[in-house]
């Protein structure tokens, strides 16, 4: 059972937009502690994609975007692609536990 | 640019140990800490833990507290994860990356399969 919560899968269609929902509580994302994400295709390594909620590294297309809101955080792809099929991870840190906690992961499917 | 290079696959009896290594290039080792995360065949990510480069400190996730220790050789600018009393759950592949709040960028992982 994660920490963070996150659907365990979502798809669209090319071209269309997702959001990937996040979920924690007032000890991680409610307490004021920045959201992170990650991209995982498959067969390889982590990549991170957003960081500080909100920010894109250099390299990420805008086509992703993060936003955050009380003890939940969003990941939204807009003009879906073939290569976005992959799975998605959130992850913040939690006073309570005093670790980094990630979500369960979410796999996009692009129909 | 900057990377990290992680050690080759690994395969250890129960109760064994494992030492899985991290060199990193591009940037000054110092400057940023290395996180260890795991990823069990077909599971999420989940962390194990972090060192601080800079003055060796360390924080582990309780479950692995007395079986795991990380360090570093700043000489060679490389991080290293020891877990000893290797169990089957233990089969996964361990990813670093460097820290700085959030993870990037990550090593390409080493397979760790405990099998007797």
């Amino acid at each position: 059972q994660s920490v963070l919560t996150q659907p365990p899968s979502v798809s669209g269609a090319p071209g269309q937009r997702v959001t990937i929902s996040c979920t924690g509580s007032s000890s991680n994302i409610g307490a004021g502690y920045d959201v992170h994400w990650y991209q995982q295709l498959p067969g390889t390594a982590p990549r991170l994609l957003i960081y500080g909620d909100s920010n894109r590294p250099s390299g990420v297309p805008d086509r992703f975007s993060g936003s955050k809101s009380g003890t939940s955080a969003s990941l939204a792809i807009t003009g879906l692609q073939v290569e976005d099929e992959a799975d998605y991870y959130c992850q913040s840190y939690d006073i309570s536990l005093r670790d980094v906690v990630f979500g369960g992961g979410t796999k996009l499917t692009v129909l | 640019q900057v990377h990290m290079v992680q050690s080759g696959p690994e395969v250890k009896k129960p109760g064994a140990s494992v030492k899985v290594s991290c060199k990193a290039f591009g940037y000054t080792f110092t400057n940023y800490g290395v996180t260890w995360v795991r990823q069990a065949p077909g599971q999420g990510l989940e962390w194990v833990g972090w060192i601080s480069t800079y003055e060796n400190k360390t924080n582990y996730v309780q479950k692995f507290q007395g079986r795991v220790t990380m360090t570093t050789d700043t000489s060679t600018s490389t991080a290293y994860m020891e877990l000893r009393s290797l169990r089957s759950d233990d089969t996964a592949v361990y990813y670093c990356a460097r820290e700085d709040d959030w993870f990037d960028p990550w090593g390409q992982g080493t397979l760790v399969t405990v099998s007797a």
